[in-house]
């Protein structure tokens, strides 16, 4: 089925600076959506993205719909200690006779040093 | 307030017992889904329900069974026959297929 691949697969920032990580898949979608899991609970739906070109800000958090539509990006300003823990990016997949299904990367794991 | 409540948040289960995981969401949603998830692992598609009285099996389904005889309600029973059952376990629903998903808090299942 379809992938979607996020990079990077962890990173460790310090607190005050900048995140930046993607989401790229061989297929075009026609929605990304991008969640938070904290440590031990479920996933949080931060952004979501409608349309190709797309730029969504959610606070500190801005995501971007990729002009190819195979891509999306989520950067988060000025980082602070909550902002730890998985984000993943997710996409409706075709899975045949006509549905689609939630597809989801398999995360990109922040680390912020106080 | 509306949202998806799994119970319970801890589970144990000794070796050759079957285990029933309860979720349930109270916003209306058609789809219903559970997810399982292992440490440092994205989300891997155990069973889905788009109707009640209908479901479909996902990626992982063997050693797993569901039932979906109310719209609010899909629990998810973890049989002997799942030899590694040890994990995270997610259920989230949607408008419908293919819409953003909303997830319970999960529940993490231990072997004794």
């Amino acid at each position: 089925g379809q992938q979607l691949n996020q990079s990077p697969q962890s990173m460790f920032i310090q607190e005050g600076e900048d995140v930046s990580m993607n989401c790229t898949s061989s297929s075009i979608f026609n929605t990304w959506l991008w969640y938070k899991q904290d440590p031990g609970e479920g996933p949080v739906l931060l952004i979501a993205l409608y349309k190709a070109g797309e730029l969504t800000s959610n606070g500190r958090l801005t995501a971007q719909f990729g002009i190819t539509r195979k891509d999306s990006f989520l950067n988060i300003s000025a980082s602070i200690p909550s902002d730890v823990g998985i984000y993943f990016c997710a996409g409706p997949a075709y899975s045949g006779a006509g549905s689609y299904q939630l597809t989801f990367g398999k995360g990109t794991k922040l680390s912020v040093i106080p | 307030d509306g949202g998806i409540t799994q119970s319970p948040k801890y589970l144990f289960r000794k070796e050759g017992q079957n285990v029933t995981l309860s979720c349930e969401q109270n916003l209306n949603h058609d789809a219903m889904y559970w997810y399982r998830q292992d440490p440092g692992q994205g989300l891997r598609l155990i069973y889905y329900s788009q109707i009640v009285n209908d479901f479909q099996k996902g990626d992982i389904a063997e050693g797993y069974s569901v039932s979906r005889e109310k719209k609010e309600s899909f629990p998810l029973t973890v049989t002997s026959a799942q030899k590694n059952p040890t994990a995270f376990y997610l259920c989230a629903s949607s408008i419908g297929q293919g819409q953003p998903q909303h997830f319970g808090d999960g529940t993490r299942l231990s072997i004794l």
